[in-house]
């Protein structure tokens, strides 16, 4: 089965200005996660939806970050304008998101941003 | 809150040497417990899971047993071989569908 694609896997931009990133997860899950992984942390979650439906979005800085899913299937982020402190990991991850215990999340391989 | 507490890295070890990497957390209820790697230039990956007391995961030679009493959930392994080098997560899920990670120990394997 193909895994959570994330794209790009590298971007660098400039303080200030916009960017996108894409997530198709897997085929299915209804779940789909957003995090953040700041170097030398573990991942923080920014929004979570279920279907094409925001379930958190408590840690996503909202003045700035904006995230849609709208078919619920696949998703984008986008960090607009970006700060030098926005330079992290990207994860998307996904899930079948039925509720269980010993729900597993999917990850992707990541998008590096660097902001300069 | 919820949270989960990892021993500080990076943890050095020839290879066959044991390894343990320590996990606490705080949760309210009964939260279940997962350890994932990531290995370098790669996603993160399910390794274990356990999701009652006294619940073993285990996986390649990884295991990891939910002690309720003590509040952990460390991460144990025999014989570490050089491609286990990889940073590993310990975390929990509480329910409503939330995942919630320690920081992350980075484990390097010496040939």
């Amino acid at each position: 089965e193909a895994g959570v694609a994330q794209s790009p896997r590298y971007k660098i931009i400039e303080k200030r200005q916009s960017v996108a990133f894409w997530c198709n997860p897997i085929s299915g899950h209804a779940t789909l996660y957003w995090y953040q992984q700041i170097l030398g942390q573990g991942p923080k979650l920014l929004i979570q939806f279920q279907n094409n439906g925001v379930v958190d979005d408590s840690q996503l800085p909202k003045d700035r970050f904006s995230a849609e899913r709208l078919k619920g299937v696949d998703s984008t982020l986008k960090i607009q304008p970006a700060k030098l402190e926005d330079s992290a990991v990207y994860l998307c991850a996904s899930s079948w998101g039925q509720g269980a215990a010993n729900t597993e999340a999917f990850f992707g391989q990541g998008t590096r941003l660097t902001v300069v | 809150g919820n949270s989960v507490t990892q021993m500080e890295g990076p943890v050095t070890l020839s290879e066959e040497a044991f390894l343990t990497i320590n996990c606490t957390y705080t949760a309210t209820g009964y939260p279940s417990l997962f350890w994932y790697v990531q290995y370098p230039g790669e996603g993160l990956q399910l390794l274990l899971k356990a999701t009652k007391a006294d619940d073993k995961g285990s996986n390649k030679g990884f295991e990891a047993t939910y002690r309720k009493e003590t509040t952990s959930f460390h991460l144990e392994k025999g014989s570490v071989q050089v491609s286990d080098s990889a940073v590993y997560f310990c975390a929990l899920y509480t329910g409503g569908f939330k995942t919630i990670f320690g920081a992350g120990t980075r484990l390097f394997v010496k040939a």
